[in-house]
């Protein structure tokens, strides 16, 4: 089973922020948040990852509460292209003799609406 | 350019016909990865690969065959497919500094067996 649950759908106004919700309440200590997306039906990816302090680059923010339970990936200006589902998994990180098996959820599938 | 490479991209074969997917990627990753995406089902871990010679199984890896006998390539094998697996299956390499394992995923191999 996933550890990550995230709403199945959402939409957005173009040009508004678009949040989407992560919920990981049983992350370790050790394990990092990511985020990827899938347009269509192309490669996922990579968008960002975080361990507890909030992150940013040049695609979007990621914000992880305190308790580390649950975090947001915010894209600051949807645009129609950010229509995809977007993944949250979360993996450890570091340990070289204990790759973990990576688990994809079902992701919320985000429409970005003009 | 850093990428992640498959062939064939499509492939339709019938049940039986033994088969290989190829995956390369050049930017001297340690770690790869076999998934394949049902509708319904999300991305699910076939193989997993630590380095050369090291590989592993993921959540579904029956009826598949993986080998990694160079960094750059670990091919996909399908002795004996079957309709069941009939599928887009990607590839994925894994930066796997400390801290930092994102994937990068390939285009895709969209299967069709009958």
């Amino acid at each position: 089973d996933a550890k990550t649950t995230q709403p199945p759908s959402m939409d957005c106004a173009e040009g508004r922020a678009a949040n989407l919700p992560c919920n990981h309440s049983t992350i370790s200590g050790n394990e990092y948040v990511y985020w990827y997306r899938q347009i269509h039906s192309q490669g996922p990816q990579y968008i960002i990852h975080g361990l507890k302090n909030n992150e940013t680059n040049e695609m979007a923010s990621l914000i992880i509460t305190e308790d580390r339970k649950s975090s947001t990936l915010i894209l600051p200006h949807a645009t129609l292209r950010d229509t995809a589902v977007y993944y949250c998994i979360v993996r450890v990180a570091g340990m070289k003799t204990s790759y973990d098996k990576v688990i994809f959820g079902p992701g919320t599938s985000l429409s970005v609406i003009p | 350019e850093a990428q992640v490479t498959q062939n064939p991209r499509y492939l339709i074969t019938v049940t039986g016909k033994k088969l290989t997917v190829t995956c390369s990627q050049n930017m001297n990753h340690e770690y790869m990865s076999w998934y394949r995406q049902d509708p319904g089902l999300g991305l699910r871990q076939i193989y997993y690969s630590m380095n050369v010679e090291v590989t592993d199984k993921g959540d579904v890896p029956e009826g598949y065959k993986v080998s990694r006998k160079e960094k750059r390539n670990f091919p996909l094998i399908l002795e004996s497919p079957s309709p069941n697996q009939t599928s887009l299956y990607f590839c994925a390499s894994t930066r796997g500094t400390s801290g930092r394992y994102e994937q990068y995923f390939g285009p895709g191999t969209r299967l069709t067996v009958t």
